[in-house]
């Protein structure tokens, strides 16, 4: 157990819906990352909050959104959901704001299935 | 872009023998690298890490080598378990940015 949580663990939705994933990271962690994995496919960056500002940006469509709140729990946003959506969304936190050895502790993932 | 690839999508060993999966880095940038494995259903879970000005990095019954020269990154597990079965992944950072790039990793399958 990484001390990473998220729910829910599993979400079943329609295309055109819009869903939010939850993310609550170790004790003490102040930056949060959200990743998404396809059906065979590596870890693909999404976004980084630190203690509640973002801090860096990866393939995140436009469609997408996070925040993270002053407990330091974080929300993903996804809207205007298509099929191509639908997979696993890992949230992972860290220490740091992001430097070298700032080791990132993953949580159980939700499975996100767009119908 | 970055780009960090997989030798071998699949690897199958004998439980007891030692694993080597291997993992190619195209940005001579990166100056941190980590090993994770992930368990069906599961979240990746740290294995490993080293740094660039390190070329070898010893911890349980893992290891981890790093040729810059040829930008490869190895993970060689010891004496392999039926419980080292998953998929691992190799991740790479630049000290100036935050973003990691995953590898689209590497099945172990561990046989009896």
């Amino acid at each position: 157990d990484s001390g990473v949580t998220q729910t829910p663990k599993h979400l079943i939705t329609a295309t055109g819906q819009r869903v939010t994933l939850r993310c609550s990271p170790r004790s003490g962690d102040l930056s949060v990352y959200w990743y998404q994995q396809s059906l065979d496919q590596g870890l693909q960056f999404l976004i980084q909050y630190y203690n509640g500002e973002e801090r860096a940006k990866g393939n995140i469509l436009e469609r997408f959104s996070a925040q993270q709140f002053p407990d330091l729990h974080s929300e993903l946003n996804l809207s205007s959901l298509e099929l191509g959506d639908s997979a696993l969304y890992f949230c992972a936190s860290s220490v740091g704001g992001g430097r070298a050895e700032d080791t990132q502790y993953f949580g159980p993932g939700t499975r996100l299935t767009v119908l | 872009g970055e780009s960090v690839g997989l030798h071998l999508p699949t690897l199958s060993v004998q439980e007891g023998d030692n694993s080597i999966i291997n993992c190619a880095y195209s940005n001579s940038a990166s100056d941190y690298f980590i090993w994770y494995k992930q368990e069906s259903g599961k979240g990746p879970q740290f294995i490993i890490d080293i740094r660039s000005n390190m070329d070898k990095r010893q911890g349980q019954r893992v290891t981890v080598l790093l040729n810059k020269t040829v930008k490869h990154l190895s993970l060689q597990i010891a004496a392999t378990q039926p419980g080292d079965s998953a998929v691992y992944f190799c991740a790479e950072k630049k000290n100036t940015g935050n973003q990691f790039y995953f590898g689209t990793g590497t099945s172990l399958t561990v046989i009896p």
